[in-house]
Formats: structure tokens, C-alpha cells, sequence
């Protein structure tokens, strides 16, 4: 049972626009969300996070979206550079968790030039 | 200077050998994790120790086995290896709960 969902393996989007990758979760009980970046033959590295009591948190060319009624959340990147092309994972902590994280399965971006 | 670094990177077996991956982390964190990524790429925790303290232990065969010397190493022991074995095993470390992780770069393991 997949509490975390990533429903696109995998987006292209232009050089210069916007890149909007989606994650949608299952559990009322997540207080934390993260997004990671990994690219091929590395360790995923942390990107940005948001609580759950805040419905936006904004990081340079990244900004995550929460929609807690939902149950849903957005990671926005722009403008999309090539750089940005890589697998981006969404995660959530649960209360009380010991540090676990849940993962979705992962997004895999394209920026075109 | 490497923040999490696991070895070896790449590690291929065959059936049955036992076989051990290391991890340490200068980052001076709590809390260290081994994580599997299968071949459907999600990211499965496997175990979690929290300054040498085993705090998690997902639903892994009992022939993976956690040693955490120091706080600062988190090493993983397979014995027995199967062919469903194979996957990207990749080691992290946090400091707070829903903080980022650093992740390692990852050991890719192959059963034969």
C-alpha cells in the first residue's frame, strides 16, 4: 500500500518554463514533506521541505505547494534548466516517526533544451 | 571530503556468499539509516539506528544484519546472499526528524 504517490514516472518539459512535479499521499498523520533530486549513480540529495502548517515554502527557482484537504503536494521549478533534469523524489514523515521517511517512487524530469 | 561515503560502490557475488557494505558520515549526525532501492527504484527503509540504537527495523530477512560500532558508522552484514538480493543499497544520516537526509552515493549489489 503506497502512502506516498508519484503518478508520473516521468515529465519533459522546455528549457525556460515551468516544471511542476506532483505527489499525492494517503496518510493524515505526515507533518513534514521533502522533496529529493537524484541524478544517475548518486545518493539523492535534499532539495527543499515543507510542514504541515504551512501551505508554501519557497527556495530560489523551487517552491513546494501543500494542500493538506487534498492531501497533495507540488514541488514548481522556475524557469526549468537543464540541470534540473533528474529522478525527483517526494517523501513525508509521519508524527512520532523515529526519523522515518516514506517515499514515493520517484519522477523523472527532462528539461529540453 | 566525502560527507556520507559508503564502499564498496559496486559489489558483485555469487549465491550464497556473505558480504559486507560500510558506511560512515563526518557530518556528526545522530542518526544513520540503510536504505534499499529496488528495481522498481522506490526507496525502502531497512534499518535505522539512533546514536548506536537500533530504533527501526522494517520487515527485513533476518540474514541482514546492522552493525553500528559509533555513532558515526553504520555498517550492513548479508549473509547467504539470494539473487533477490540485487538492488542499490544506499546509507544516510539525519540530525532531525524530517530534516534532509545525506544519502550516500549508493552501492549497487549484484547477486549471480
Amino acid at each position: 500500500d503506497q502512502q506516498v504517490k508519484q503518478n508520473s514516472p516521468s515529465l519533459s518539459v522546455q528549457e525556460g518554463r515551468i516544471s511542476i512535479l506532483n505527489c499525492d499521499y494517503t496518510n493524515s498523520m505526515f507533518d513534514y514533506f521533502l522533496w529529493y533530486k537524484k541524478y544517475p549513480a548518486e545518493g539523492p540529495t535534499f532539495l527543499i521541505s515543507i510542514s504541515s502548517i504551512k501551505d508554501k515554502n519557497e527556495d530560489g527557482r523551487f517552491t513546494v505547494f501543500l494542500n493538506k484537504s487534498a492531501k497533495h503536494l507540488s514541488l514548481h521549478i522556475v524557469p526549468s534548466q537543464p540541470g534540473d533534469s533528474a529522478v525527483y523524489f517526494c517523501a513525508a514523515s509521519p508524527l512520532d516517526s523515529n526519523y522515518q521517511l516514506i517515499w514515493g517512487a520517484g519522477t523523472k524530469l527532462i528539461i529540453k533544451p | 571530503d566525502t560527507a556520507v561515503s559508503q564502499t564498496p560502490k559496486y559489489l558483485v557475488t555469487q549465491m550464497g556468499n556473505d558480504k559486507s557494505i560500510k558506511c560512515e558520515q563526518n557530518l556528526g549526525h545522530d542518526t544513520m539509516y540503510w536504505y534499499k532501492q529496488d528495481s522498481k527504484k522506490f526507496l525502502k527503509i531497512m534499518f535505522s539506528y539512533n546514536n548506536k540504537e537500533l530504533i527501526i527495523n522494517e520487515t527485513v530477512p533476518n540474514r541482514f544484519s546492522p552493525k553500528s560500532p559509533d555513532k558515526a558508522h553504520l555498517n550492513l552484514h548479508i549473509n547467504s546472499l539470494e539473487l533477490g538480493d540485487s538492488a542499490v543499497y544506499f546509507c544516510a544520516s539525519s540530525q532531525l526528524q524530517g530534516a534532509g537526509y545525506t544519502f550516500g552515493s549508493g552501492t549497487r549489489l549484484t547477486v549471480v
